[in-house]
């Protein structure tokens, strides 16, 4: 089966400006999560969708980042004014249900740098 | 919420000794441990996953053990190979929610 797609894989910007990543997960997957990772740090979960309802955002600061999945499908992420701290590699996994013991597929991820 | 903390953050083996990595978790509610494997440029990639009614699960040169008592687990690689080499994560859940990872273990296999 295709994995977890993602797209741009390599994003460089300038503080203050604005940037989107998509994800499309695997088919039939209802559950979809964004995730953060700062280098030499784990992941650290934004956001997490059930089909196209969000289960948990209370890590996204929401001042700056909003995400969405319209049709229960792919989705987007996206940040605006960026800041120098966004730089990271912002990672999409999905899985077929609610809940971890399903096991995540995470795509290649999109490396943001922020200058 | 869950707190994970692993160790060593980085460790160097010879090719075909064993390589071990442990991690604590916070919330005696986690009942799901999976182990990532992350190599550069790419996704983790799960390898292996221990749930709270079993203590230790094994797939080829790979083991988990996991103490509930102390809030512990631990992911066991024998015979260790130079693709082995990447960064490995530990992560704890409670049922049906979030994981939450350690901050991960470079392990790099000398030949």
């Amino acid at each position: 089966e295709a994995g977890v797609a993602q797209s741009p894989r390599y994003k460089i910007i300038e503080k203050r400006q604005s940037v989107a990543f998509w994800c499309n997960p695997i088919s039939g997957h209802a559950t979809l999560y964004w995730y953060q990772q700062i280098l030499g740090q784990g992941p650290k979960l934004l956001i997490q969708f059930q089909n196209n309802g969000v289960v948990d955002d209370s890590q996204l600061p929401k001042d700056r980042f909003s995400a969405e999945r319209l049709k229960g499908v792919d989705s987007t992420l996206k940040i605006q004014p960026a800041k120098l701290e966004d730089s990271a590699v912002y990672l999409c996994a999905s899985s077929l249900a609610q809940g971890a013991g399903d096991g995540y597929t995470f795509g290649s991820g999109t490396r943001l740098t922020v200058v | 919420g869950e707190n994970v903390e692993q160790h060593p953050s980085t460790l160097s083996v010879q090719e075909g000794d064993s390589a071990v990595i442990k991690c604590t978790y916070s919330d005696s509610a986690s009942n799901y441990f999976p182990w990532y494997k992350q190599e550069l440029g790419k996704g983790p990639q799960l390898i292996i996953d221990i749930r709270s009614n079993v203590g230790e699960k094994k797939d080829q040169r790979i083991a988990v053990t996991l103490n509930k008592t102390a809030k512990h687990f631990s992911l066991h690689i024998t015979e260790t190979q130079p693709e082995d080499s990447a960064v490995y994560f530990c992560a704890a859940s409670p049922q049906g929610q979030k994981v939450t990872f350690g901050i991960g273990t470079k392990l790099q296999v000398i030949p």
